[in-house]
């Protein structure tokens, strides 16, 4: 069936170092993909998208590219902050009768200054 | 308001108890989730509603019942809860499009949670 599969956390970096979060799915169908972020204490909020193989989603800093051919959506930044400390979570969207999401497990990243 | 709202954002709640969470979506979706995020634990799909018919109840315990009375507010009654019930409950809506229509990206946007405690 379909799912995803991130790399295991803590990831710990310090200040200003280049970030990447491996996600990769197995989707029957033409899947979207999502990475979602979760601050402490709050919901889940969408960072990035991407609807089609080869469409990068960006925000904040942070990128991701839809790779088809490895089915990888990996998260990217190139300068961490503190305030990036989060849990990062990949998705991949599709229809089953209404919108649904398939999460992977979540990464967790502790950015020290 | 904005967004997806949930409230109480912390419940205590002992095992005999009987208590409601409430979202409210201000984005005019059509569809509305509950899920059940516990430490440790993937999060879990609980109840879907589209269109205010429920279309999803992932084998949840009878303890725990939905409510959608329109597009825009969901509940969640909770009643003879356990201390495994403990847990960040989020809610979250999105547009679902209807068949024939231009094609999703199937994203959901989600509430801050409500900390449920049971003690």
């Amino acid at each position: 069936g379909d799912s995803v599969t991130q790399m295991e956390g803590p990831v710990t970096l310090s200040e200003e170092a280049f970030l990447t979060i491996n996600c990769t799915y197995t989707a029957t169908g033409y899947p979207s993909l999502f990475w979602y972020v979760q601050y402490p204490g709050e919901g889940l909020q969408l960072l990035l998208k991407a609807t089609k193989a080869d469409d990068k989603g960006s925000n904040k800093g942070f990128e991701a590219t839809y790779r088809k051919e490895t089915t990888s959506f990996h998260l990217e930044k190139g300068s961490v902050q503190v305030s990036d400390s989060a849990v990062y979570f990949c998705a991949l969207g599709f229809s089953g009768g209404y919108n649904k999401l398939i999460f992977g497990a979540g990464t967790r990243l502790a950015v020290h200054p | 308001e904005t967004g997806v709202t949930q409230t109480p954002r912390h419940l205590v709640m002992g095992m005999t108890n009987k208590k409601s969470l409430k979202c409210e979506q201000h984005l005019g979706h059509n569809a509305m989730y509950w899920y059940k995020q516990s430490a440790k634990k993937p999060l879990e799909l609980m109840f879907v509603y589209s269109l205010e018919e429920r279309v999803e109840n992932n084998s949840v315990p009878s303890r725990f019942s939905p409510e959608c009375p329109n597009s825009s507010h969901l509940f969640l009654h909770l009643h003879t809860l356990q201390p495994e019930d403990s847990a960040l409950y989020l809610c979250a809506s999105s547009q679902d499009f209807e068949a024939g229509a231009l094609l999703s990206s199937y994203e959901q946007y989600f509430g801050p949670g409500t900390r449920l405690t049971v003690t």
